[in-house]
């Protein structure tokens, strides 16, 4: 078992803002991260997978680095929608593809 | 192409009760994983099955128990229900279920259970 942590619990932001949370694992034999948004009543869809330490991965206005030597992940939303409004799960995962998560962190964008 | 499918959407039984949960991979995905969300956690690994063996099981008891048939669709069991058992269910497919796979998730199954 993996332990992952998240943090913001939850975090409200105005329409406009760039805003980032922290996701933190176990980094001795760390295999992989990823990174999901689940908005509310929708299944959770695949952002990022990341392994190598300094990776930086980009999709529109959201970006997420790694770090495995100290074990953490930073995932960025660069001037924040309404859309962009739901819950960003990161999970790390072993060599048989068995994932770990954490317990999130809930996105509201104020218009 | 149709994503991963479950069901029933929602469920509700009382303690002590059985169920039966559904899920039907994307097409040409081996790998189901199964997971467990309570509210305010992260959801929780319960089973991976590929090619219809388990190939990984996480910390539940034996109330709990799967099976993946040869389409590679999967049941997930829970017998003696519990109101802890309480949660979404979530199921989510992969190519191979190995190395960096993304896995792709359904919508879930709420379970209620009085």
């Amino acid at each position: 078992i993996l332990n992952v942590e998240q943090s913001p619990q939850s975090l409200h932001v105005q329409e406009g803002d760039s805003t980032n949370f922290t996701c933190s694992f176990p980094s001795s034999n760390f295999y992989a991260l990823h990174w999901y948004r689940w908005e509310t009543a929708k299944s959770p869809e695949a952002l990022f997978v990341m392994t190598l330490n300094g990776d930086e991965k980009k999709k529109g206005r959201i970006s997420a680095t790694l770090n495995t030597k100290e074990g953490y992940s930073y995932l960025y939303i660069k001037g924040s929608q309404p859309e962009d409004s739901a819950t960003y799960l990161c999970a790390s995962s072993n060599t048989g593809n068995q994932f770990y998560f954490g317990t999130g962190t809930s996105l509201t964008v104020i218009p | 192409d149709a994503g991963v499918t479950q069901s029933p959407t929602h469920l509700i039984k009382t303690r002590g009760q059985h169920v039966t949960l559904r899920c039907s991979p994307i097409s040409g995905h081996k790998s189901v994983s199964w997971y467990q969300q309570v509210l305010g956690q992260g959801p929780q690994f319960i089973f991976q099955y590929y090619e219809k063996e388990e190939r990984g099981r996480g910390n539940f008891p034996d109330r709990f128990s799967a099976r993946q048939f040869p389409n590679y669709s999967s049941e997930l069991n829970v017998n003696a229900l519990l109101l802890g058992d309480s949660a979404l269910y979530l199921c989510a497919s992969s190519l191979e279920g190995e190395g960096i796979d993304t896995q792709y998730f359904g919508p879930g199954t709420r379970l209620t259970v009085l």
